[in-house]
This record gives structure tokens, C-alpha cells and sequence, in this order.
């Protein structure tokens, strides 16, 4: 089983909503990330979880938080965005363990995405 | 900087004809080389990956891929198209930062197949 499940797979919110989405995997992966992704346009990677801690923050706004609050779950908390924020979230997961430099390159599996139109 | 490239926006190829989709890297060391697809409003799929050994390696859907180091690319291939194989497909490395494993991806090649 590959699965990594998004919820919601589409939100709209208004400028000074606040609004949370959620990712889910039950592979045992210790490794989560939350990738944006604009139309036609490949992933950028946005956050790394590794064993539940932040481990990557690729210079994200702080109106975008991330939160691990276990192993299976990763949430991406939105305050204040704005309407260039819109576009497909993606969560995704890998059993790659941080610092751990035996590992023998891991898949990254990806969830179906959360679309999100901030208006 | 480490990176992907993939040189072509888009690539055509008729139905029952073989494919290539092309990407090089540029990495320090031994490279850990991913292919995805992405159909329209979904996530990215995971296809094949190379990590060492045969440099030929076989994923889904009857798509392969051959690693070059000389050449530095690793190109996907496929022996011959079909129209549900049309999508977005994108490159990717694996790389280590901070003690942190984080996945890079290419600009995407979008491969119509037509009919």
C-alpha cells in the first residue's frame, strides 16, 4: 500500500480565512514533506518533516505553518494568504531517515494534492 | 547547484511508435534518479528509479529508463506509445541537506501521443 491521503482535495478561502490541510500516510514513513505546485509547473518542495520534526523549511512565508504532530499526520496551517498562494498542494512521504547516509534511496510517494483558490 | 534538467517542454510522437523523454543531471556523486507522471488534476506517480547497479532499469507501465554517467542523463523510454501515456512527466534527484533527504524535480516534459 502506496497511499497518501489529502483532505481537502479542493478549498477556497478569502484573504484573512484560516484554514488547515491535511495528509495522512500509514506506510511507517518517517519522512514527510508538503511540495506547491502552479499549473504546467513542476513541485517545489515547501517543508521536510524527518522523524517529526521540522528539517526543511525552503524560505516559506510564515503565513504558511506546518505542523507534524505525529508520524502518520502532517497538516499545513494558512493564515493570510494571498491570491498568488493558489495551486496544487501536495503532500508526500519516504522512508528516508534523516542523517541516516546508508539509506538506499527511497521512493517518494505523493498524495492526489489539495487544490486551493484563495480569492 | 545539484539539479535536473529536461530539456523539451513537449514531445510528440505517434501512437505505436517508441518514446524518449530526456533529462541530465548535474550532482556531486553517486546520483539516486527518479521518473514521475502526473495526469491532468492529480498527483505525481512514481515510474521506475535508479539507485546503482544495471543501468537499464524497468518501471510501470512498460516504461524504462537508462542511466548514463558519461553522458550524465537518464532518459525515459518507452518502446511504443500509447495515447493514454500522454501527460505531464517529470525528472527528479534525490539529495542530502543538512542531513536531510529532500526530492528536486525537473521543469516537466508534456508527452502527447496522438492517434
Amino acid at each position: 500500500d502506496t497511499e497518501v491521503t489529502q483532505t481537502p482535495k479542493h478549498l477556497v478561502m478569502g484573504m484573512t480565512n484560516k484554514k488547515s490541510l491535511k495528509c495522512e500516510q500509514h506506510m511507517g514513513h518517517r519522512a514527510m514533506y508538503w511540495y506547491k505546485q502552479k499549473a504546467k509547473k513542476p513541485p517545489e518542495l515547501m517543508f521536510v518533516y524527518s522523524y517529526e520534526k521540522l528539517s526543511i523549511n525552503e524560505s516559506v512565508p510564515s503565513r504558511f505553518s506546518p505542523e507534524c504532530p505525529n508520524s502518520s499526520l502532517l497538516n499545513l496551517h494558512l493564515h493570510a494568504l494571498q491570491p498568488e498562494d493558489s495551486a496544487l498542494y501536495l503532500c508526500a512521504s519516504s522512508q528516508d531517515r534523516g542523517g541516516d547516509r546508508a539509506s538506499t534511496g527511497n521512493t517518494i510517494y505523493f498524495g492526489e494534492g489539495s487544490w486551493l483558490t484563495v480569492v | 547547484a545539484q539539479s535536473v534538467a529536461q530539456p523539451e517542454d513537449q514531445v510528440n510522437v505517434a501512437e505505436g511508435n517508441p518514446l524518449t523523454v530526456k533529462c541530465t543531471y548535474s550532482v556531486s556523486g553517486n546520483p539516486y534518479l527518479f521518473w514521475y507522471v502526473q495526469y491532468p488534476n492529480r498527483g505525481l506517480q512514481f515510474l521506475l528509479k535508479y539507485i546503482t547497479g544495471d543501468n537499464l532499469v524497468k518501471g510501470s507501465y512498460g516504461f524504462e529508463a537508462e542511466f548514463n554517467k558519461s553522458q550524465t542523463s537518464f532518459h525515459l523510454k518507452k518502446p511504443s506509445a500509447l495515447v493514454s501515456d500522454s501527460a505531464l512527466y517529470f525528472c527528479a534527484v534525490r539529495l542530502l541537506t543538512s542531513g536531510t533527504y529532500k526530492y528536486i524535480f525537473g521543469t516537466g516534459t508534456r508527452l502527447k501521443v496522438l492517434a
